[in-house]
């Protein structure tokens, strides 16, 4: 595809329910990752990915937050037993081998837990 | 924590005025870049700068970066309203895994 696609576009869940985010990034970009970004805040990092492999993921906020990444290309970013303040904009952006290339970003995720 | 941050938080400005935002940041870096996000949605890449740069130029914009005061600065010239949207600055470490770390951002806001 032209660039980095992220589905569903919207999801409401009810407080408790697990949800997916799926992440497909640009082909041929071997790094990837996940932030997040509560309303009117900045981006908050989650998780990076180098081919199927994740260096770091200091940045998942607790055990309710998984991610996987397989075929070194779709990423899927999962959240078991929501809670209201995992509310927020899921952004994935994949980049060439290495982060200090620039970041080609999805349009998010916006999930809202009621 | 963030790497980054920038200022002002905030900045309002008449169409055709020129736009200073900031951005500090505390530890040694590769590169920094500047994003632009619309509408809180996905962000796009403005320009990247090297820690060996000290200014670069892409259209209406100027990125200058002292390395020795570890800070950056992203200058619009001649705003339009449709450079309204929030501006972030991005650091790449250096050394090893080079994280990317995004700071608050500057919500710049352009009148007609």
């Amino acid at each position: 595809g032209a660039g980095v696609s992220q589905s569903p576009s919207n999801k409401v869940t009810e407080k408790g329910k697990d949800v997916e985010l799926r992440c497909d990034p640009i082909s041929g970009h071997t790094a990837l990752y996940w932030y997040r970004q509560s309303l009117g805040q900045g981006l908050e990092f989650l998780i990076y990915f180098q081919g199927n492999s994740a260096p770091d993921k200091s940045g998942l906020p607790s055990d309710r937050f998984s991610a996987e990444r397989t075929g070194g290309s779709v990423s899927t970013l999962t959240i078991q037993r929501t809670q209201q303040e995992d509310s927020a904009v899921y952004l994935c952006a994949s980049s060439l081998a290495g982060t200090s290339n620039e970041q080609f970003f999805g349009p998010g995720t916006r999930l809202t837990v009621l | 924590s963030q790497q980054g941050e920038e200022d002002p938080q905030a900045l309002s400005i008449q169409e055709g005025e020129n736009a200073t935002m900031n951005c500090s940041y505390k530890t040694s870096i590769n590169n920094l870049q500047w994003y632009r996000q619309n509408s809180g949605r996905g962000l796009v890449h403005l320009i990247l700068i090297r820690s060996n740069e000290r200014e670069k130029h892409s259209g209406r914009l100027r990125v200058t970066l002292d390395t020795s005061k570890k800070s950056s600065s992203l200058l619009i010239t001649a705003s339009r309203a449709a450079d309204t949207a929030s501006y972030f600055c991005a650091t790449g470490s250096s050394g090893g895994y080079q994280k990317v770390t995004f700071g608050i951002g500057t919500k710049l806001q352009v009148i007609p």
